[in-house]
């Protein structure tokens, strides 16, 4: 499963748009790229995924470039309540085991 | 429409003894995976549950097991807990044949082995 490298935390002001990168080298051809979040004691949540190019959905946006070798989270006018960690995930085995890292975990600030 | 329910949420066990932690998938979901979550660090997948056998398995030892009810709710059994075993244990549900990568998380159960 190709492994994933995302910053380890981030800090951003109410109102900005953050974006965070995620570097996956070894992505396989029929790999799906899947962000997810969690607060604080709580489960993470499935927030967007993408193969290629751009997917933009309520919540965020998900900047894939054409190698794929890296993609993108991109959130709009951040909130206090978007505080949390934002897991990316690689992988294209339907329904089964999610792989994490560490995550990013994203500070905003009044 | 419900969603993943796990309890309890919080436990407090001593080290030598076993738990059992249970979960119910949301609603329409067949398949049931186990995630470990020390603090600090994301999930690590344990184990995952279809049609009532374990289809794929993490690096745990055997003292993790698990099994999946006719309803698919299933249950995690630890047995002989370390101090080690204290984490957040995560229990997630999807559809068999579902979008790529998308699980349900519940809100969890602390465990705590003292």
């Amino acid at each position: 499963l190709a492994k994933t490298t995302q910053p380890i935390s981030m800090d951003s002001y109410e109102g900005q748009e953050v974006n965070i990168t995620c570097s996956h080298n070894n992505i396989a051809t029929n790999d799906y790229i899947t962000w997810y979040q969690q607060f604080p004691s709580q489960g993470p949540r499935f927030i967007i995924q993408g193969y290629k190019t751009k997917v933009t959905n309520e919540v965020a946006s998900l900047f894939i470039p054409a190698d794929r070798k890296s993609s993108t989270l991109s959130l709009p006018r951040v909130s206090l309540s978007d505080t949390a960690v934002y897991y990316c995930l690689v992988g294209g085995n339907q329904g089964g085991k999610l792989i994490f890292g560490q995550g990013t975990e994203l500070s905003v600030k009044p | 429409d419900a969603g993943v329910t796990q309890s309890p949420t919080h436990l407090i066990k001593t080290r030598g003894q076993q738990v059992t932690l249970r979960c119910s998938p949301k609603s329409g979901h067949d398949t049931v995976s186990w995630y470990q979550q020390a603090l600090g660090q994301g999930p690590q997948f344990i184990f995952q549950y279809y049609e009532e056998e374990e289809r794929q398995r993490g690096n745990f030892p055997d003292r993790f097991s698990g099994h999946q009810f006719p309803n698919y709710s299933s249950e995690l059994n630890v047995n002989a807990l370390l101090l080690g075993d204290s984490a957040l244990y995560l229990c997630a549900s999807s559809l068999r044949g579902g979008r790529h990568y998308e699980q349900y998380f519940g809100p969890g159960t602390r465990l705590t082995v003292t």
